[in-house]
């Protein structure tokens, strides 16, 4: 199975709403990230999980909350947000967080985000 | 259906033409590349990587030019095919930014019959 799955695929939210998107992964990796991506420009790091711990932040609001259950969960919980926050989330793992050798990321589908 | 040396943000190719796909590079410090292919609804798709003490890598069908002097990467498609049509975005990553890769600036190829 090298699949990243995430759910929901789309996700409508007003400014005071609690929700969360969630990524899931069974290749045994050990590094997990999310991303944001704004239409028609690349995507940009928010947070990077190794062995279960955040190792980077990439200062990311506080309305953004990372929680990594286990080495196959990854969740982004989100409160409070604004309207420019619509993106598309990208969930992405790899065997490790190291960089200097080959560890290609794999990428979920996305969720879809709209702040209204 | 060409360009080299220049980043566009669109390139137009016939089928059955190779294309050539440019991004630069800013951090010297980078040791390890990445092109991505990102298609309509979907994540990122790895396609070929190049480590920095290499200059040239190939696939099926691609190739991947490094040039250090210049921090310049360009993604070479042989025979391109309408399936090749999507964005193609470069990553960099260095040795002391474990897990962070930075991506460029996507260029949306398109592939007319």
């Amino acid at each position: 199975d090298t699949e990243v799955t995430q759910t929901p695929k789309h996700l409508v939210m007003g400014m005071t709403n609690k929700k969360s998107l969630k990524c899931e992964q069974h290749m045994g990796h050990r590094a997990m990230y999310w991303y944001k991506q704004k239409a028609k420009k690349p995507p940009e790091l928010m947070f990077v999980y190794s062995y279960e711990k955040l190792s980077i932040n990439e200062s990311v609001p506080s309305r953004f909350s990372p929680e990594c259950p286990n080495s196959s969960l990854l969740n982004l919980h989100l409160h409070a947000l604004q309207p420019e926050d619509s993106a598309l989330y990208l969930c992405a793992s790899s065997q490790e967080s190291f960089s200097g050798r080959d560890n290609e990321q794999f990428f979920g589908p996305g969720t879809r985000l709209t702040v209204l | 259906g060409e360009s080299v040396g220049l980043h566009l943000p669109t390139l137009s190719v016939q089928e059955g033409d190779n294309s050539i796909i440019n991004c630069a590079y800013s951090n010297s410090a980078s040791d390890y590349f990445i092109w991505y292919k990102q298609e309509s609804g979907k994540g990122p798709q790895f396609i070929i990587d190049i480590r920095s003490n290499m200059d040239k890598r190939q696939g099926q069908r691609v190739t991947v030019l490094l040039n250090k002097t210049v921090k310049h990467l360009s993604l070479q498609i042989a025979a391109t095919q309408p399936g090749d049509s999507a964005v193609y975005f470069c990553a960099e990553t260095t040795n002391t930014n474990a897990g962070k890769s930075t991506f460029g600036d996507g260029t949306t190829l398109t592939v007319k019959p």
